[in-house]
C-alpha cells in the first residue's frame, strides 16, 4: 500500500525566512509525485509533478526536488500570501491509474 | 481556475438521508476521481471513473456510489448518511492515456455536514 508522510505538521516563518517541507513516501513503482497548495475551505491547487529521482521544478518562490525516498518543497524568501497547507501525493504503478495517495499536509504560516 | 466546478458548495443533511453531489470536469478529461477530506487530514480516495465506468475504489462502503456522464459531468451519491460522513468532498479530473494517469485538477469542493 502506498504511504506518504509529511513533516513538519505546521511551520511558522517570518517573511523572507527560507525553509523546506519534507515528503517521505513508499510506493510500488512511482508514476509521479505531486505537490498541491490548499487554502482553507478550498480544493487543492496543482503546483508540480515530479517523475524521477534527481528531477527539480521551480515556480516563483517554490522549488520541488525528488529522491528515491522523499521530496522536498523549498520556499525561498516567503511572503504572507504563501500561507497555506501544502499537500504531497504519490501515484503508483499498482492499483488504480490516476489514484492519488496524499499525506496529511504541512500548514505553513508566514508572518510579517 | 481549474475548469472543474462542484455543486453545491455547502450542504446540511440529517443522519440516514441520501445526498447527491455534482461535478463538472475540465473539457477533454476522461477520468474523474472523488476524494473525501476530513478536517485536518489529507484527501482520501473514494473511487474513480474512466470513460463512464468505475475503475477503482478506495476503502469506502457500497453506500458510496457514483456516475460519470458523456458530457464530462459526474455524481457522487451517498446513502444512509452517518455523522462521520461530514467532510469536504472533492472532485478531480484528469486525462488518462492508457495506464498512465495525468495531473489531477480539483474543484473547490462541497462541504457536507451531517447532523
Amino acid at each position: 500500500e502506498d504511504q506518504v508522510t509529511q513533516s513538519p505538521e505546521a511551520l511558522r516563518l517570518q517573511e523572507g525566512e527560507s525553509s523546506s517541507l519534507n515528503c517521505s513516501y513508499t510506493v510500488s513503482g512511482l508514476r509521479g509525485l505531486f505537490w498541491y497548495r490548499q487554502d482553507p475551505g478550498k480544493g487543492p491547487e496543482f503546483l508540480f509533478t515530479l517523475y524521477s529521482a534527481g528531477e527539480e521544478k521551480e515556480k516563483e518562490r517554490l522549488k520541488a526536488t525528488l529522491t528515491k525516498k522523499e521530496s522536498f518543497l523549498h520556499i525561498t524568501a516567503p511572503k504572507p500570501e504563501d500561507s497555506a497547507t501544502y499537500l504531497c501525493a504519490v501515484q503508483g504503478y499498482t492499483g488504480t491509474a490516476s489514484k492519488l495517495t496524499f499525506g496529511t499536509g504541512t500548514r505553513l504560516q508566514v508572518t510579517l | 481556475e481549474t475548469g472543474v466546478t462542484q455543486s453545491p458548495t455547502h450542504l446540511i443533511k440529517t443522519r440516514g438521508q441520501q445526498v447527491t453531489l455534482r461535478c463538472s470536469s475540465q473539457s477533454g478529461h476522461n477520468t474523474v476521481s472523488w476524494y473525501q477530506q476530513a478536517l485536518g487530514q489529507g484527501p482520501q480516495f473514494i473511487f474513480q471513473y474512466y470513460r463512464e465506468e468505475e475503475n477503482g475504489r478506495g476503502n469506502f462502503p457500497p453506500r458510496f456510489s457514483g456516475l460519470q456522464f458523456p458530457n464530462y459531468s459526474s455524481e457522487l451519491n451517498v446513502n444512509a448518511l452517518e455523522l462521520d460522513d461530514s467532510a469536504l468532498y472533492l472532485c478531480a479530473s484528469s486525462f488518462r492515456q492508457g495506464v498512465v494517469g495525468g495531473e489531477a485538477f480539483f474543484g473547490q469542493g462541497t462541504r457536507l455536514t451531517v447532523v
